[in-house]
């Protein structure tokens, strides 16, 4: 079992609807989760961090955690083209990335 | 402020060359990370420094090694490159530890034939 999982995709929505990221983790001790956002051939920026269980939102970004659901989503709301790239779910402290979910926003 | 920088963006080596990855932060960050990200794949952790001086194996450190006798440089050393070692490859920095923001560079794309 991978430590972070990540639905592959591609993940196809169309311009001004959500598009829902979803991760898994097996690791109980995992007590940080980043989002990064990585468009093709650039290095990963973070879009959001999450430490406790519930919601947090930033802008059009919502992470959301369940740590007895070992499960963390990311939710963008109102998406754009511009939005087109791949999120990596990472949970820490022990280093662990997923491989990625690639998101495709149709305009 | 530059924030992470990597030299070079590009090299192809042959099989059993040697080379240096360098990495430089300007952030006075204590926590150095390198990572490869390989087609398709996640990030793996190759090694990583908690301040001058200490570093640490990661997930995948077979094949590398590294120094850091400064805060601000941490480079990545490749001895008899393989195949296998084609990769891109990120350095990252951090403040506080691994549980924080990790900015990254933008990059090395490595090639070895």
């Amino acid at each position: 079992q991978k430590e972070v999982e990540q639905n592959s995709g591609p993940l196809s929505v169309p311009e001004g609807a959500i598009a829902s990221l979803n991760c898994t983790y097996s690791d109980r001790g995992s007590q940080s989760f980043f989002w990064y956002r990585q468009y093709s051939g650039k290095s990963p920026e973070l879009i959001m961090s999450i430490y406790s269980n519930g919601d947090k939102e930033d802008g059009r970004f919502t992470a959301q955690l369940n740590k007895a659901s070992q499960y963390v989503s990311l939710l963008i709301r109102d998406s754009q083209p511009s939005d087109s790239a791949t999120y990596l779910c990472a949970a820490l402290p022990k280093v662990t990335f997923g491989t990625g979910t690639k998101l495709q926003v149709i305009p | 402020n530059a924030g992470v920088t990597q030299t070079p963006k590009f090299r192809i080596l042959k099989i059993g060359q040697s080379m240096t990855l360098q990495c430089t932060q300007d952030m006075n960050h204590n926590y150095m990370y390198w990572y490869r990200q390989d087609p398709g794949m996640g990030l793996k952790l190759i090694y990583y420094s908690v301040g001058a001086g200490i570093t640490d194996k990661g997930e995948v450190p077979n094949g590398y090694n590294v120094s850091r006798s400064t805060t601000e440089d941490f480079p990545l050393r490749l001895e008899l490159a393989a195949p296998s070692q084609t990769s891109v490859y990120f350095c990252a920095s951090s403040d506080l530890g691994p549980s924080y923001e990790q900015y990254f560079g933008p990059g090395t794309r490595l090639t070895v034939t």
